[in-house]
């Protein structure tokens, strides 16, 4: 089942923040997140592990909440170049064996427009 | 520079025809999937392969085959029995269990006519 974002748009002016939530009705093993622009390919920005860790790329961060099947992402003082959609990506725990099968369901997208 | 690669980049097909699209990789990646873009409705997975000669469904595999004989390499076709297959098609690759992240390719769009 497609995880579910939250909220659906934001719109910024430059410098301010924005939260974007990420959520699963299903356990979770990693989370991944990426940035679309429009008509191009989805890019990588991070990927969060069981665990509870939080990562960072430059003024964008996230954390993973694996008990609450939750993820955020955090960006801070946005800049124009940080419009666009962004997914986050789900990955169910390993098999018995241990292995992931790296097999992501995407959310819907949350649309994030940054204005001078 | 390693990357992924998918062509054409805008694809007309007739009702009726099966088309293909490729993808091809040079990152050594294990791993390739193939998903679809809706307007609204994010990336739905179609098919991915973890190994050369083995793939598995994704969640909306009907109308959709592919192959995997090299590891470079992860075609897919659209066949006629794909009731609405107008959409943007997205090839990504990754190492075995996606532990670093996906590389899309930068697309295919697809019309049907």
């Amino acid at each position: 089942q497609q995880p579910v974002q939250s909220p659906q748009a934001v719109i910024l002016r430059e410098g301010e923040d924005a939260v974007i939530n990420c959520s699963s009705s299903k356990a979770l093993y990693s989370v991944h997140w990426y940035r679309q622009k429009h008509g191009e390919a989805p890019v990588f920005l991070m990927i969060l592990l069981k665990g509870g860790e939080q990562k960072g790329h430059e003024k964008i961060s996230a954390s993973f909440n694996e008990k609450k099947q939750q993820s955020s992402l955090y960006l801070t003082a946005s800049q124009l170049s940080y419009s666009g959609t962004y997914f986050c990506g789900t990955d169910p725990p390993p098999n018995a064996g241990g292995t992931s099968y790296g097999k992501l369901t995407f959310g819907q997208g949350t649309i994030l427009t940054v204005h001078p | 520079d390693g990357g992924i690669t998918q062509s054409p980049k805008y694809l007309f097909r007739k009702e009726g025809q099966n088309v293909t699209l490729s993808c091809e990789q040079n990152l050594n990646h294990d791993a390739m999937y193939w998903y679809r873009q809706d307007p609204g409705q994010g990336l739905r997975l179609i098919y991915y392969s973890q190994i050369v000669n083995d793939f598995q469904k994704g969640d909306i595999a009907e109308g959709y085959s592919v192959s995997r004989e090299k590891k470079e390499s992860f075609p897919l076709t659209v066949t006629s029995a794909q009731k609405n297959p107008t959409a943007f098609y997205l090839c990504a690759s990754s190492v075995a269990d996606g532990g670093y992240g996906y590389t899309f390719g930068s697309g295919t769009r697809l019309t049907v006519v």
